[in-house]
């Protein structure tokens, strides 16, 4: 069984401050760990992955994640957001091999970036 | 360019009126996925094939139902579709060479 857990639904921030969305997951199995962004009417688009190689991630548009197993978690950032950063941000889990296919998201958590 | 692509990007249906949301890729990948994403929630699995073989959520209502005649094509069909349903649609494919999933732009289904 795999889940993601999402802290803060709505996060804001000013134009040109640190992003910091956090993501906690649950695998009873190696994780792969995904963020998804997600602009409004559109499909979710893949920023950055952690596939059991290097525990800090970088991703498109300059975000980055670090993979820390002892904490369980797996947070987004930016040094600096960008307006154009405005957007819904997905976590998700998927079991690491074998024929578990799912992709299991948590719950979402909305950016606003203040000029 | 486009690699999963869905159609229509928009559809408006009637109560109890069937209806079907079409999903096509041009990346060749065996596993497809279909979720439906209520206004500010996740996306919710509702099933996904890998090859022919079909996997059902357990909690995927039977009013929804999916097709796949080939590798490229899979099709959402809602039988009845309630108020309940109206929703973004979305497809996504996957090989298992590569852990992430492919998304395609999605269909907002609107249901009067």
């Amino acid at each position: 069984a795999q889940s993601v857990t999402q802290l803060g639904s709505h996060v804001s921030v000013s134009e040109g401050a640190l992003v910091l969305l956090r993501c906690n997951y649950s695998s009873s199995v190696p994780p792969y760990l995904f963020w998804y962004v997600q602009y409004p009417n559109q499909g979710l688009q893949l920023l950055l992955k952690y596939t059991s190689a290097a525990t800090l991630v970088k991703g498109i548009n300059g975000f980055e994640a670090e993979f820390k197993k002892s904490e369980t978690s797996f947070h987004l950032t930016k040094p600096s957001a960008h307006m154009s950063d405005a957007a819904e941000y997905f976590c998700a889990v998927s079991a690491y091999g074998g024929s578990n296919y799912k992709l299991t998201f948590g719950k979402g958590t909305l950016l606003t970036v203040n000029p | 360019d486009a690699m999963v692509i869905q159609n229509p990007r928009y559809q408006v249906t009637q109560f109890g009126k069937p209806v079907t949301l079409s999903c096509s890729q041009t990346l060749n990948h065996n596993v497809m996925y279909w979720y439906q994403q209520k206004s500010s929630q996740a996306p919710k699995l509702l099933f996904h094939y890998y090859d022919k073989d079909f996997n059902n959520e357990a909690d995927t209502p039977d009013n929804f139902q999916s097709r796949r005649p080939n590798t490229s094509f899979c099709f959402l069909d809602i039988r009845s579709p309630g108020l309940g349903d109206a929703a973004m649609y979305l497809c996504a494919t996957k090989t298992t060479a590569l852990p992430e999933a492919f998304f395609g732009q999605g269909t907002r289904l609107t249901v009067v």
